[in-house]
């Protein structure tokens, strides 16, 4: 079975653009969440979709968005770039069913650099 | 809202000899509680879960860890450490009773396995 795939990989992009990233979750897994790894500030939850509905979101400016698709890849979106942005974002996706036990499986993560 | 510490940034210990590394949490109600592991430029791996039951989890690569809740403690261990276990370790936790699947996870410990 394939695990969770995020593109793309490594990026770099300047302030004030936006960046767009996106995440193939697990087949059968209708959960996905998105985390925020900063050397300073550590993992940091982002938000989560399920069945194309945000269920819930962290605390981050509106600059970050995401919304997922029917099929249950998700996208995650950034505006107006600043320099402290530049982290690892990590996919993490989930079975969603039973008793709502189940663990996360993340992606290898898209490393984005901001100069 | 629920905290993870993990009081150790890192943890040195020599190959063939146990190892601990420590987590201890907050959270209102019961917890469902995760080791993950990430080795360099990598994602996150899971290596177990406490959801109920027998506080003693056994996971992936040997490991284990103890839920002990009076200390509000989910101590990962080794019987017998190995050079390929250096890596950054994080402890998380949600809680049961939410709905949430979003995890909070502690600023991680590095494991060195000297040979």
């Amino acid at each position: 079975k394939a695990g969770v795939t995020q593109t793309p990989r490594y990026l770099i992009k300047t302030r004030g653009q936006q960046v767009t990233l996106s995440c193939s979750p697990i087949s059968g897994h209708r959960s996905v969440s998105w985390y925020q790894q900063t050397p300073g500030q550590g993992l940091q939850f982002l938000f989560e979709y399920f069945s194309e509905t945000q269920r819930n979101k962290g605390n981050f400016p509106g600059r970050f968005s995401g919304r997922q698709f029917s099929n249950s890849r998700s996208e995650m979106n950034v505006s107006t770039l600043e320099l402290g942005d530049s982290a690892l974002y990590l996919c993490a996706s989930s079975f969603v069913g039973g008793a709502n036990t189940g663990e996360l499986f993340f992606g290898e993560g898209s490393r984005l650099t901001v100069l | 809202a629920q905290s993870v510490a993990q009081p150790e940034d890192q943890v040195n210990v020599a190959e063939g000899n146990p190892l601990t590394v420590k987590c201890t949490y907050s959270v209102s109600g019961n917890p469902y509680l995760f080791w993950y592991v990430q080795y360099p430029n990598r994602g996150l791996q899971f290596l177990l879960k406490y959801i109920t039951g027998d506080n003693l989890v056994k996971g992936s690569y040997g490991f284990e860890a103890e839920f002990n809740k009076s200390q509000t403690s989910f101590h990962l261990k080794k019987p017998s450490a190995l050079v390929s276990d250096s890596a950054l370790y994080f402890c998380a936790v949600r809680p049961v009773d939410t709905g949430r699947r979003a995890l909070t996870f502690g600023s991680g410990t590095r494991l060195q396995v000297q040979p």
